[in-house]
């Protein structure tokens, strides 16, 4: 099957600074990519959705200056989390699909605000 | 708004058992789909189910369409500890397709030896 690479799949960082990660499609083109947020134990919560070349569609209650996301390329999305606080803590996933075809998902990003 | 109730959240039994999770919802759904995810990883697919009353067999386990495609239920056989997970469903959010996918709270298994 199709792979979506997550990077970095770990990151620490402190309260108030800003942190990206990036979502790639390996081997097809993402037209579409996707973000979630899992916490704990928990299930899947969809953030946003992104065309390539075209602003992300946030989901309602997902803040859009707080977690911006790029798709310049057909192969690379990214989320970057603006002055994180303790609460952004999460797993974060994304995922991928070429047009109208199957979704493939990242192995997560795993990020702490200290 | 389209709901998918997973039941039971959390499972602990002994290897060999036998287990059903189940997966509801008041909304008809075009497709189903069941994913594991183990911890500290994404979601992996396990089967996408389409048709109502359709089942479907992966090794020991065997999931089934509600015949009104508002249902499914996966059913394990004789579980080992490899297949302890978190066993989520999904499906289409909304009638078009966008690709986007509605989650169950997913179903924490864990199989003990």
């Amino acid at each position: 099957g199709a792979v979506v690479s997550q990077h970095p799949s770990r990151v620490i960082c402190k309260s108030g600074t800003s942190v990206k990660i990036e979502c790639r499609s390996l081997d097809f083109q993402a037209t579409t990519m996707f973000w979630y947020r899992q916490f704990p134990k928990q299930s899947l919560m969809l953030m946003a959705t992104s065309n390539e070349g075209s602003k992300a569609t946030y989901e309602q209650g997902v803040e859009k200056d707080k977690f911006l996301i790029n798709h310049a390329s057909l192969t690379l999305s990214t989320l970057t989390v603006t002055s994180a606080h303790p609460e952004d803590s999460s797993f974060y996933i994304c995922s991928a699909r070429e047009d109208r075809r199957e979704q493939y998902f990242g192995p997560g990003t795993r990020l702490t605000v200290t | 708004t389209q709901l998918l109730e997973q039941s039971p959240q959390f499972l602990s039994i002994q290897e060999g058992e036998n287990l059903t999770v189940y997966c509801n919802s008041s909304s008809v759904f075009s497709s189903l789909q069941w994913y594991r995810q183990e911890p500290g990883e994404g979601p992996v697919l396990l089967v996408t189910v389409v048709t109502g009353g359709e089942v479907k067999k992966l090794k020991r386990l065997t999931f089934q369409f509600g015949d009104a495609r508002k249902d499914s239920s996966l059913h394990i056989t004789a579980a080992q500890p490899g297949d302890t997970g978190l066993y989520l469903c999904a499906g289409p959010a909304g009638s078009s397709n966008t690709g986007k996918l509605i989650f169950g709270q997913g179903t924490t298994l864990q199989v003990k030896p």
